[in-house]
């Protein structure tokens, strides 16, 4: 069975630094790409960027770039996104996600909540 | 980047109704459009991928058509159950972005 477990939920405070993790079983981690996506409050899916484990190939969206870091470690079967310098802006759900051969996420971890507050 | 508009953005309708919502996007990505269903306050489910391949598992009531630019979800009979935000996402030119969404409700 395909899982993705994620990390649990976090409490930081602006300019603090985060590192959340997804990791996967069921599956070969190393052959598919994994995305992680993002939804803020009441709001709809953005997506982030992927990465692919075998490699550690990596695209991110342009609203992005720069202010994450997207990275895995297949030994682990393991995903990670990170911030250097949180902002309340980034308050959100962040769902991490198997991409299949056609490109869509099929298989989804629970979310990480992210509250980032003074 | 490609921008996806659906519509509507909500729509209210009874059970055992045919429902259908629209993606369109800003140029053409072929049939490189997925739909998924998100429940209130759970996880995103892929439903429908390649415009019109259903994933497994989900409902025969759910079917989805297009290319190019034009996409349509279609729940043949409404259920309960069904009362969800509904996402296109196009999967044809990086970055991949998703529609804004539409929200059904049962009536």
């Amino acid at each position: 069975e395909v899982q993705l477990v994620q990390s649990g939920a976090e409490v930081k405070k602006p300019g603090e630094s985060l590192k959340i993790s997804c990791k996967g079983s069921g599956y070969v981690f190393s052959t598919f790409w994994i995305g992680w996506v993002r939804q803020m409050p009441g709001k709809g899916l953005e997506w982030m960027g992927i990465i692919y484990p075998g490699d550690s190939d990596i695209k991110y969206s342009p609203s992005f770039q720069g202010l994450v870091t997207i990275s895995a470690d297949k030994s682990i079967n393991t995903a990670y996104l990170q911030w250097s310098g949180l902002k309340a802006s980034d308050t959100a759900m962040y769902y991490c996600a198997r991409q299949n051969a056609y490109g869509p996420f099929d298989f989804w971890g629970q979310g990480t909540l992210v509250a980032v507050s003074s | 980047d490609i921008q996806l508009t659906q519509s509507p953005s909500f729509l209210s309708a009874s059970v055992g109704d045919r429902v259908t919502i629209t993606c369109r996007a800003s140029q053409g990505i072929s049939t490189f459009l997925a739909w998924y269903q998100q429940r209130p306050g759970k996880v995103p489910q892929l439903l429908i991928y390649a415009a019109s391949t259903l994933q497994s598992g989900v409902p025969s009531r759910f079917s989805g058509s297009g290319s190019g630019t034009k996409f349509t979800l279609t729940i043949s009979s409404l259920q309960p159950e069904d009362s969800a935000a509904y996402f296109c996402q196009q999967v044809n030119n990086y970055p991949w972005t998703f529609g804004q969404g539409t929200k059904v409700e049962i009536k």
